[in-house]
């Protein structure tokens, strides 16, 4: 199991520019998430997904839209980069229940992204 | 007021002492409590997950919860170099999405 990937590591944007990134889990779970991290700060929720076909916002969504395309893949989009969203993308998933592990989340390597 | 806030650090000890990681939460509707550790560059991983009061342990670590006080601690025995990382605490509820909470981390360093 791979558990959750995600594409690109890493990605150097001019304002204006759009981009996607793609986020793949092959765990079954039923749950993901997309946060930012910026330097010396915890995780911040943009939007999560409780299920295929469900999506809705996080703490900071202004500036993102998602993409629940299937079960295992959940794609955050920039429309317009801006510098402010320089930061580290995590994407996560659970398996959404409350029983054992249930409500562990799983994260992804990170994509790294620079907005000029 | 932060919904979940941790002791700031960064926090130093030496090995193998005993590290203490303090978290604080204002919702008393939060219902599962965790642990997870990030070495610098890398991505969060679960090291504990807490859902009553009272003490849990695995190895090395040990969570503690109290509800009516709204905290939740970690402690580290036998701290080793390889525990020096960032430790995130996080709540949420028992909801189907299961989404949760971060803290904005605690630095820890194991000096050998």
């Amino acid at each position: 199991n791979a558990g959750v990937t995600q594409t690109p590591k890493f990605q150097v944007l001019k304002t204006g520019q759009s981009m996607t990134l793609q986020c793949a889990q092959d765990m079954n779970h039923n749950s993901m998430y997309w946060y930012r991290q910026d330097p010396g700060m915890g995780l911040r929720l943009i939007y999560y997904s409780a299920s295929e076909g469900t999506t809705d916002k996080g703490e900071v969504p202004n500036g993102y839209n998602v993409s629940r395309l299937n079960k295992r893949e959940f794609s955050l989009r920039l429309e317009s980069a801006a510098p402010s969203q320089t930061s580290v993308y995590f994407c996560a998933s659970s398996a959404g229940k409350a029983s054992g592990s249930g409500w562990t989340q799983y994260f992804g390597p990170g994509t790294r992204l620079l907005v000029l | 007021q932060k919904e979940v806030e941790q002791n700031s650090g960064p926090l130093s000890v030496p090995e193998g002492a005993i590290a203490s990681l303090n978290c604080t939460y204002s919702d008393r509707g939060s219902q599962s409590f965790f642990w997870y550790r990030q070495y610098s560059g890398k991505s969060p991983e679960l090291i504990m997950s807490i859902y009553s009061n009272g003490d849990k342990e695995d190895g090395r670590f040990t969570a503690q919860l109290n509800k009516a006080s709204q905290y939740v601690s970690l402690l580290i025995r036998d701290s080793q170099p390889s525990d020096s990382a960032t430790y995130l605490c996080a709540v949420s509820y028992n909801t189907n999405a299961g989404k949760s909470t971060f803290g904005d981390g605690t630095t820890l360093t194991v000096k050998p």
